[in-house]
């Protein structure tokens, strides 16, 4: 089993559409939870970062943790087609649980296309 | 959140020439980089982990030889390509380690090789 899994894709949805994007991990040491949003031929960009269980929301955007599942989600309301790209999600121990902690540990990223 | 810079972001080399990319932490202080390669359609892989002042960390299978790296100052870091071949065509991407807790990354915008 990997450590962390992400459905590829990819997925299509039309302008307005409600998106949920979910990873699964293994590894109860994650503690911190982030989304990158990653342009085609560009660097991932940080949009989201959770520590622990719970909800965050910053815009159109919200991210849950539920780590007694071991599940992470990334919602998008209200969807733009600027809002095509591919999501990636990570996870890290941190700095301060061993050697190597700080890593980040990377889905595989699932690519979402908006339709106008 | 925290800028990081790279530079070239685009390079075409002939085969057996060396290729030298700066990563550049422009408004924060990043004691710890990573240099990570991205093929197309796949997931980020890290190549190896860079500390201010020390010798970098490489990831099994990365040849320390072929891709040199000096973490010379807090915002610098460079990835030298040394003797480069078609194979190492890629996209290269650094990020800087960052947050309080050293939990989460920023990316750069990432430098496409291409070796002929």
């Amino acid at each position: 089993q990997k450590e962390v899994e992400q459905d590829p894709g990819p997925l299509s949805v039309p302008e307005g559409a409600i998106v949920s994007l979910n990873c699964t991990y293994s590894n109860s040491a994650f503690q911190y939870f982030m989304w990158y949003r990653q342009y085609s031929r560009k660097g991932p960009e940080l949009l989201m970062y959770t520590y622990s269980s719970g909800n965050k929301e910053d815009g159109r955007f919200t991210a849950q943790v539920d780590k007694s599942s071991k599940y992470i989600s990334l919602f998008i309301r209200d969807s733009q087609p600027s809002d095509s790209a591919t999501y990636l999600c990570a996870m890290s121990a941190g700095a301060y649980s061993g050697a190597g902690s700080y890593q980040l540990t990377f889905g595989k990223g699932t690519k979402l296309s908006v339709i106008p | 959140g925290a800028v990081v810079s790279q530079h070239p972001s685009r390079v075409i080399c002939k085969s057996g020439t060396s290729v030298k990319i700066e990563c550049r932490s422009l408004d924060f202080q990043a004691t710890t980089m990573f240099w990570y390669r991205q093929f197309p359609k796949q997931s980020l892989m890290l190549m190896a982990t860079s500390n201010e002042g020390s010798k970098a960390t490489y990831e099994q299978g990365v040849e320390k030889d072929k891709f040199l790296i000096n973490h010379a100052s807090l915002t610098l870091s460079t990835l030298t390509v040394t003797s480069a071949h078609p194979e190492d065509s890629s996209f290269y991407i650094c990020s800087g380690l960052a947050g309080v807790r050293e939990e989460t990354q920023y990316f750069g915008p990432g430098t496409r090789l291409l070796v002929l």
